[in-house]
């Protein structure tokens, strides 16, 4: 239980295009997702929180409008890196956990790989 | 989330046991200690959490001192497959989000 799966696992777009990246919970709902970015040799960092129905929150240094982030369902939510730049290439990696009675364990996506030439 | 200290590296021999030490002696009293490990290009692992009692699980144990300033995750068997960069976190259950800190680069060796 508690699988979390991504797509695509890896992109390669050129610059100033727009790629969207999907995170389904597999066997569970979820009401908030968590958006990860991870540089090479670097450890994880937070870019957003994602609620289901409702506005992202995005921690400080992340650009909204850049990185737009959609939760439409429970089982659901999209990244889409806007007008991706090389600076964007990046591992991002999204997270959830299993909520009410749970205690906060997070269960991670196998990420995606974003290449921007 | 309460600020976490790891070796930045260890080795381990192949089927000894390894052990991590977490050092968080800031944590405050409702807030868990989590571990994750993530090998090479993967989303990371969830292995094992605790709060006051050590725990144990199919993958590890966690052994968590009296006062909660440390921890130590134990993976009893270690294989080459355990190869990995852990990483210890202190947060309430309720935070949702996790801060990660540098982890350790656990290396098993043949």
């Amino acid at each position: 239980g508690a699988v979390v799966s991504q797509h695509p696992s890896w992109v390669i777009c050129k610059s100033g295009t727009s790629v969207k990246i999907e995170c389904r919970s597999l066997d569970f709902q979820a009401t908030t997702m968590f958006w990860y970015r991870q540089f090479p040799k670097q450890s994880l960092m937070l870019m957003a929180t994602s609620n289901e129905g409702s506005k992202a929150t995005y921690e400080q240094g992340v650009e909204k409008d850049k990185f737009l982030i959609n939760h439409a369902s429970l089982t659901l939510s999209t990244l889409t890196v806007t007008s991706a730049h090389p600076e964007d290439s990046s591992f991002y990696i999204c997270s959830a956990d299993l909520g009410t009675g749970s205690k906060g364990e997070q269960f991670f996506g196998p990420g995606t790989r974003l290449t921007v030439l | 989330d309460a600020k976490t200290t790891q070796p930045p590296s260890m080795d381990c021999a192949e089927g000894r046991a390894a052990n991590l030490p977490c050092n968080h002696s800031t944590i405050s009293g409702n807030e868990y200690v989590y571990w994750y490990r993530q090998i090479h290009s993967q989303g990371p692992q969830y292995i094992i959490h605790g709060l006051k009692n050590n725990e144990t699980n199919e993958m590890a144990s966690l052994i968590i001192t009296e006062d909660r300033k440390s921890s130590t995750l134990i993976l009893p068997h270690a294989t080459l497959r355990d190869t990995a960069v852990y990483y210890c976190i202190a947060g309430r259950a309720n935070a949702g989000k996790s801060t990660f800190g540098d982890g350790t680069t656990l290396t098993v060796k043949p």
